[in-house]
């Protein structure tokens, strides 16, 4: 079992452009979340998908977008960086479907670590 | 706004000493909380989900208990190695979205 996979590990953008983050679920997930973690800090909800659709967010603004595919697997957007947004990407992926099972586990990628310039 | 801390923030234990670490939360609406265990350059790794008041879970050397009506949780480590150097999140809510606190950082001295 391959578990949460997240690419690219590192990034380097500069201000104003756009980046997208791929995150491949543990096998059998059906729901990705995405985390932003900055320095200092402990990883911050950015948003959910489940059946292709964002069923949750976090207080980011829209420049962060995201997408679920048929199989499960997400992209992370965002657009018109900012040195702001330097930080680590974290997905994490669980089995919640219809039942919205609240103590369900999350398994976590390594992440990929955004630098804006 | 629902608020997670954790402390101390770091923490350096000497080698075989036990040692113990606290994460708050809010006591209102409690759904569950989760404690992970964050080594470098890794992914962090499940240790606990936790969801009765009164729980107490154990995984080897680490044990944790939970006391949902004060609203706080504590994550013990028996006999420290060095191993066991990384960083310790607690989290609260369910797997759609967890809130994490900053997370507790031990380093265990040889």
């Amino acid at each position: 079992d391959a578990g949460v996979t997240q690419s690219p590990t590192h990034l380097i953008k500069t201000r104003g452009q756009q980046v997208t983050l791929r995150c491949s679920p543990k096998s059998g997930h059906d729901t990705v979340s995405w985390y932003q973690q900055a320095l200092g800090q402990g990883p911050q909800f950015i948003f959910q998908y489940y059946e292709e659709e964002e069923r949750q967010r976090g207080n980011f603004p829209d420049r962060f977008s995201g997408h679920q595919f048929p199989n499960y697997s997400s992209e992370l957007n965002v657009n018109a960086l900012l040195l702001g947004d330097s930080a680590l990407y974290l997905c994490a992926s669980s089995l919640v479907g219809h039942q919205n099972i609240l103590n369900t586990e999350a398994f976590f990628g390594q992440g990929t670590r955004l630098t804006v310039v | 706004i629902l608020n997670v801390e954790q402390s101390p923030q770091s923490l350096h234990v000497q080698e075989g000493d036990s040692t113990n670490f606290t994460c708050s939360f809010p006591s209102s609406n409690f759904y569950a909380l989760h404690w992970y265990r964050w080594e470098t350059a890794k992914s962090p790794e499940a240790l606990f989900v936790m969801t009765l008041n009164g729980d107490e879970k154990k995984k080897g050397r680490i044990s944790a208990t939970l006391n949902t009506k004060e609203g706080y949780s504590y994550l013990y480590i028996k006999g420290s190695q060095p191993e066991d150097s990384a960083t310790y999140l607690c989290a609260f809510g369910g797997a759609q979205k967890l809130v994490f606190g900053q997370g507790t950082r031990l380093t265990i001295n040889p």
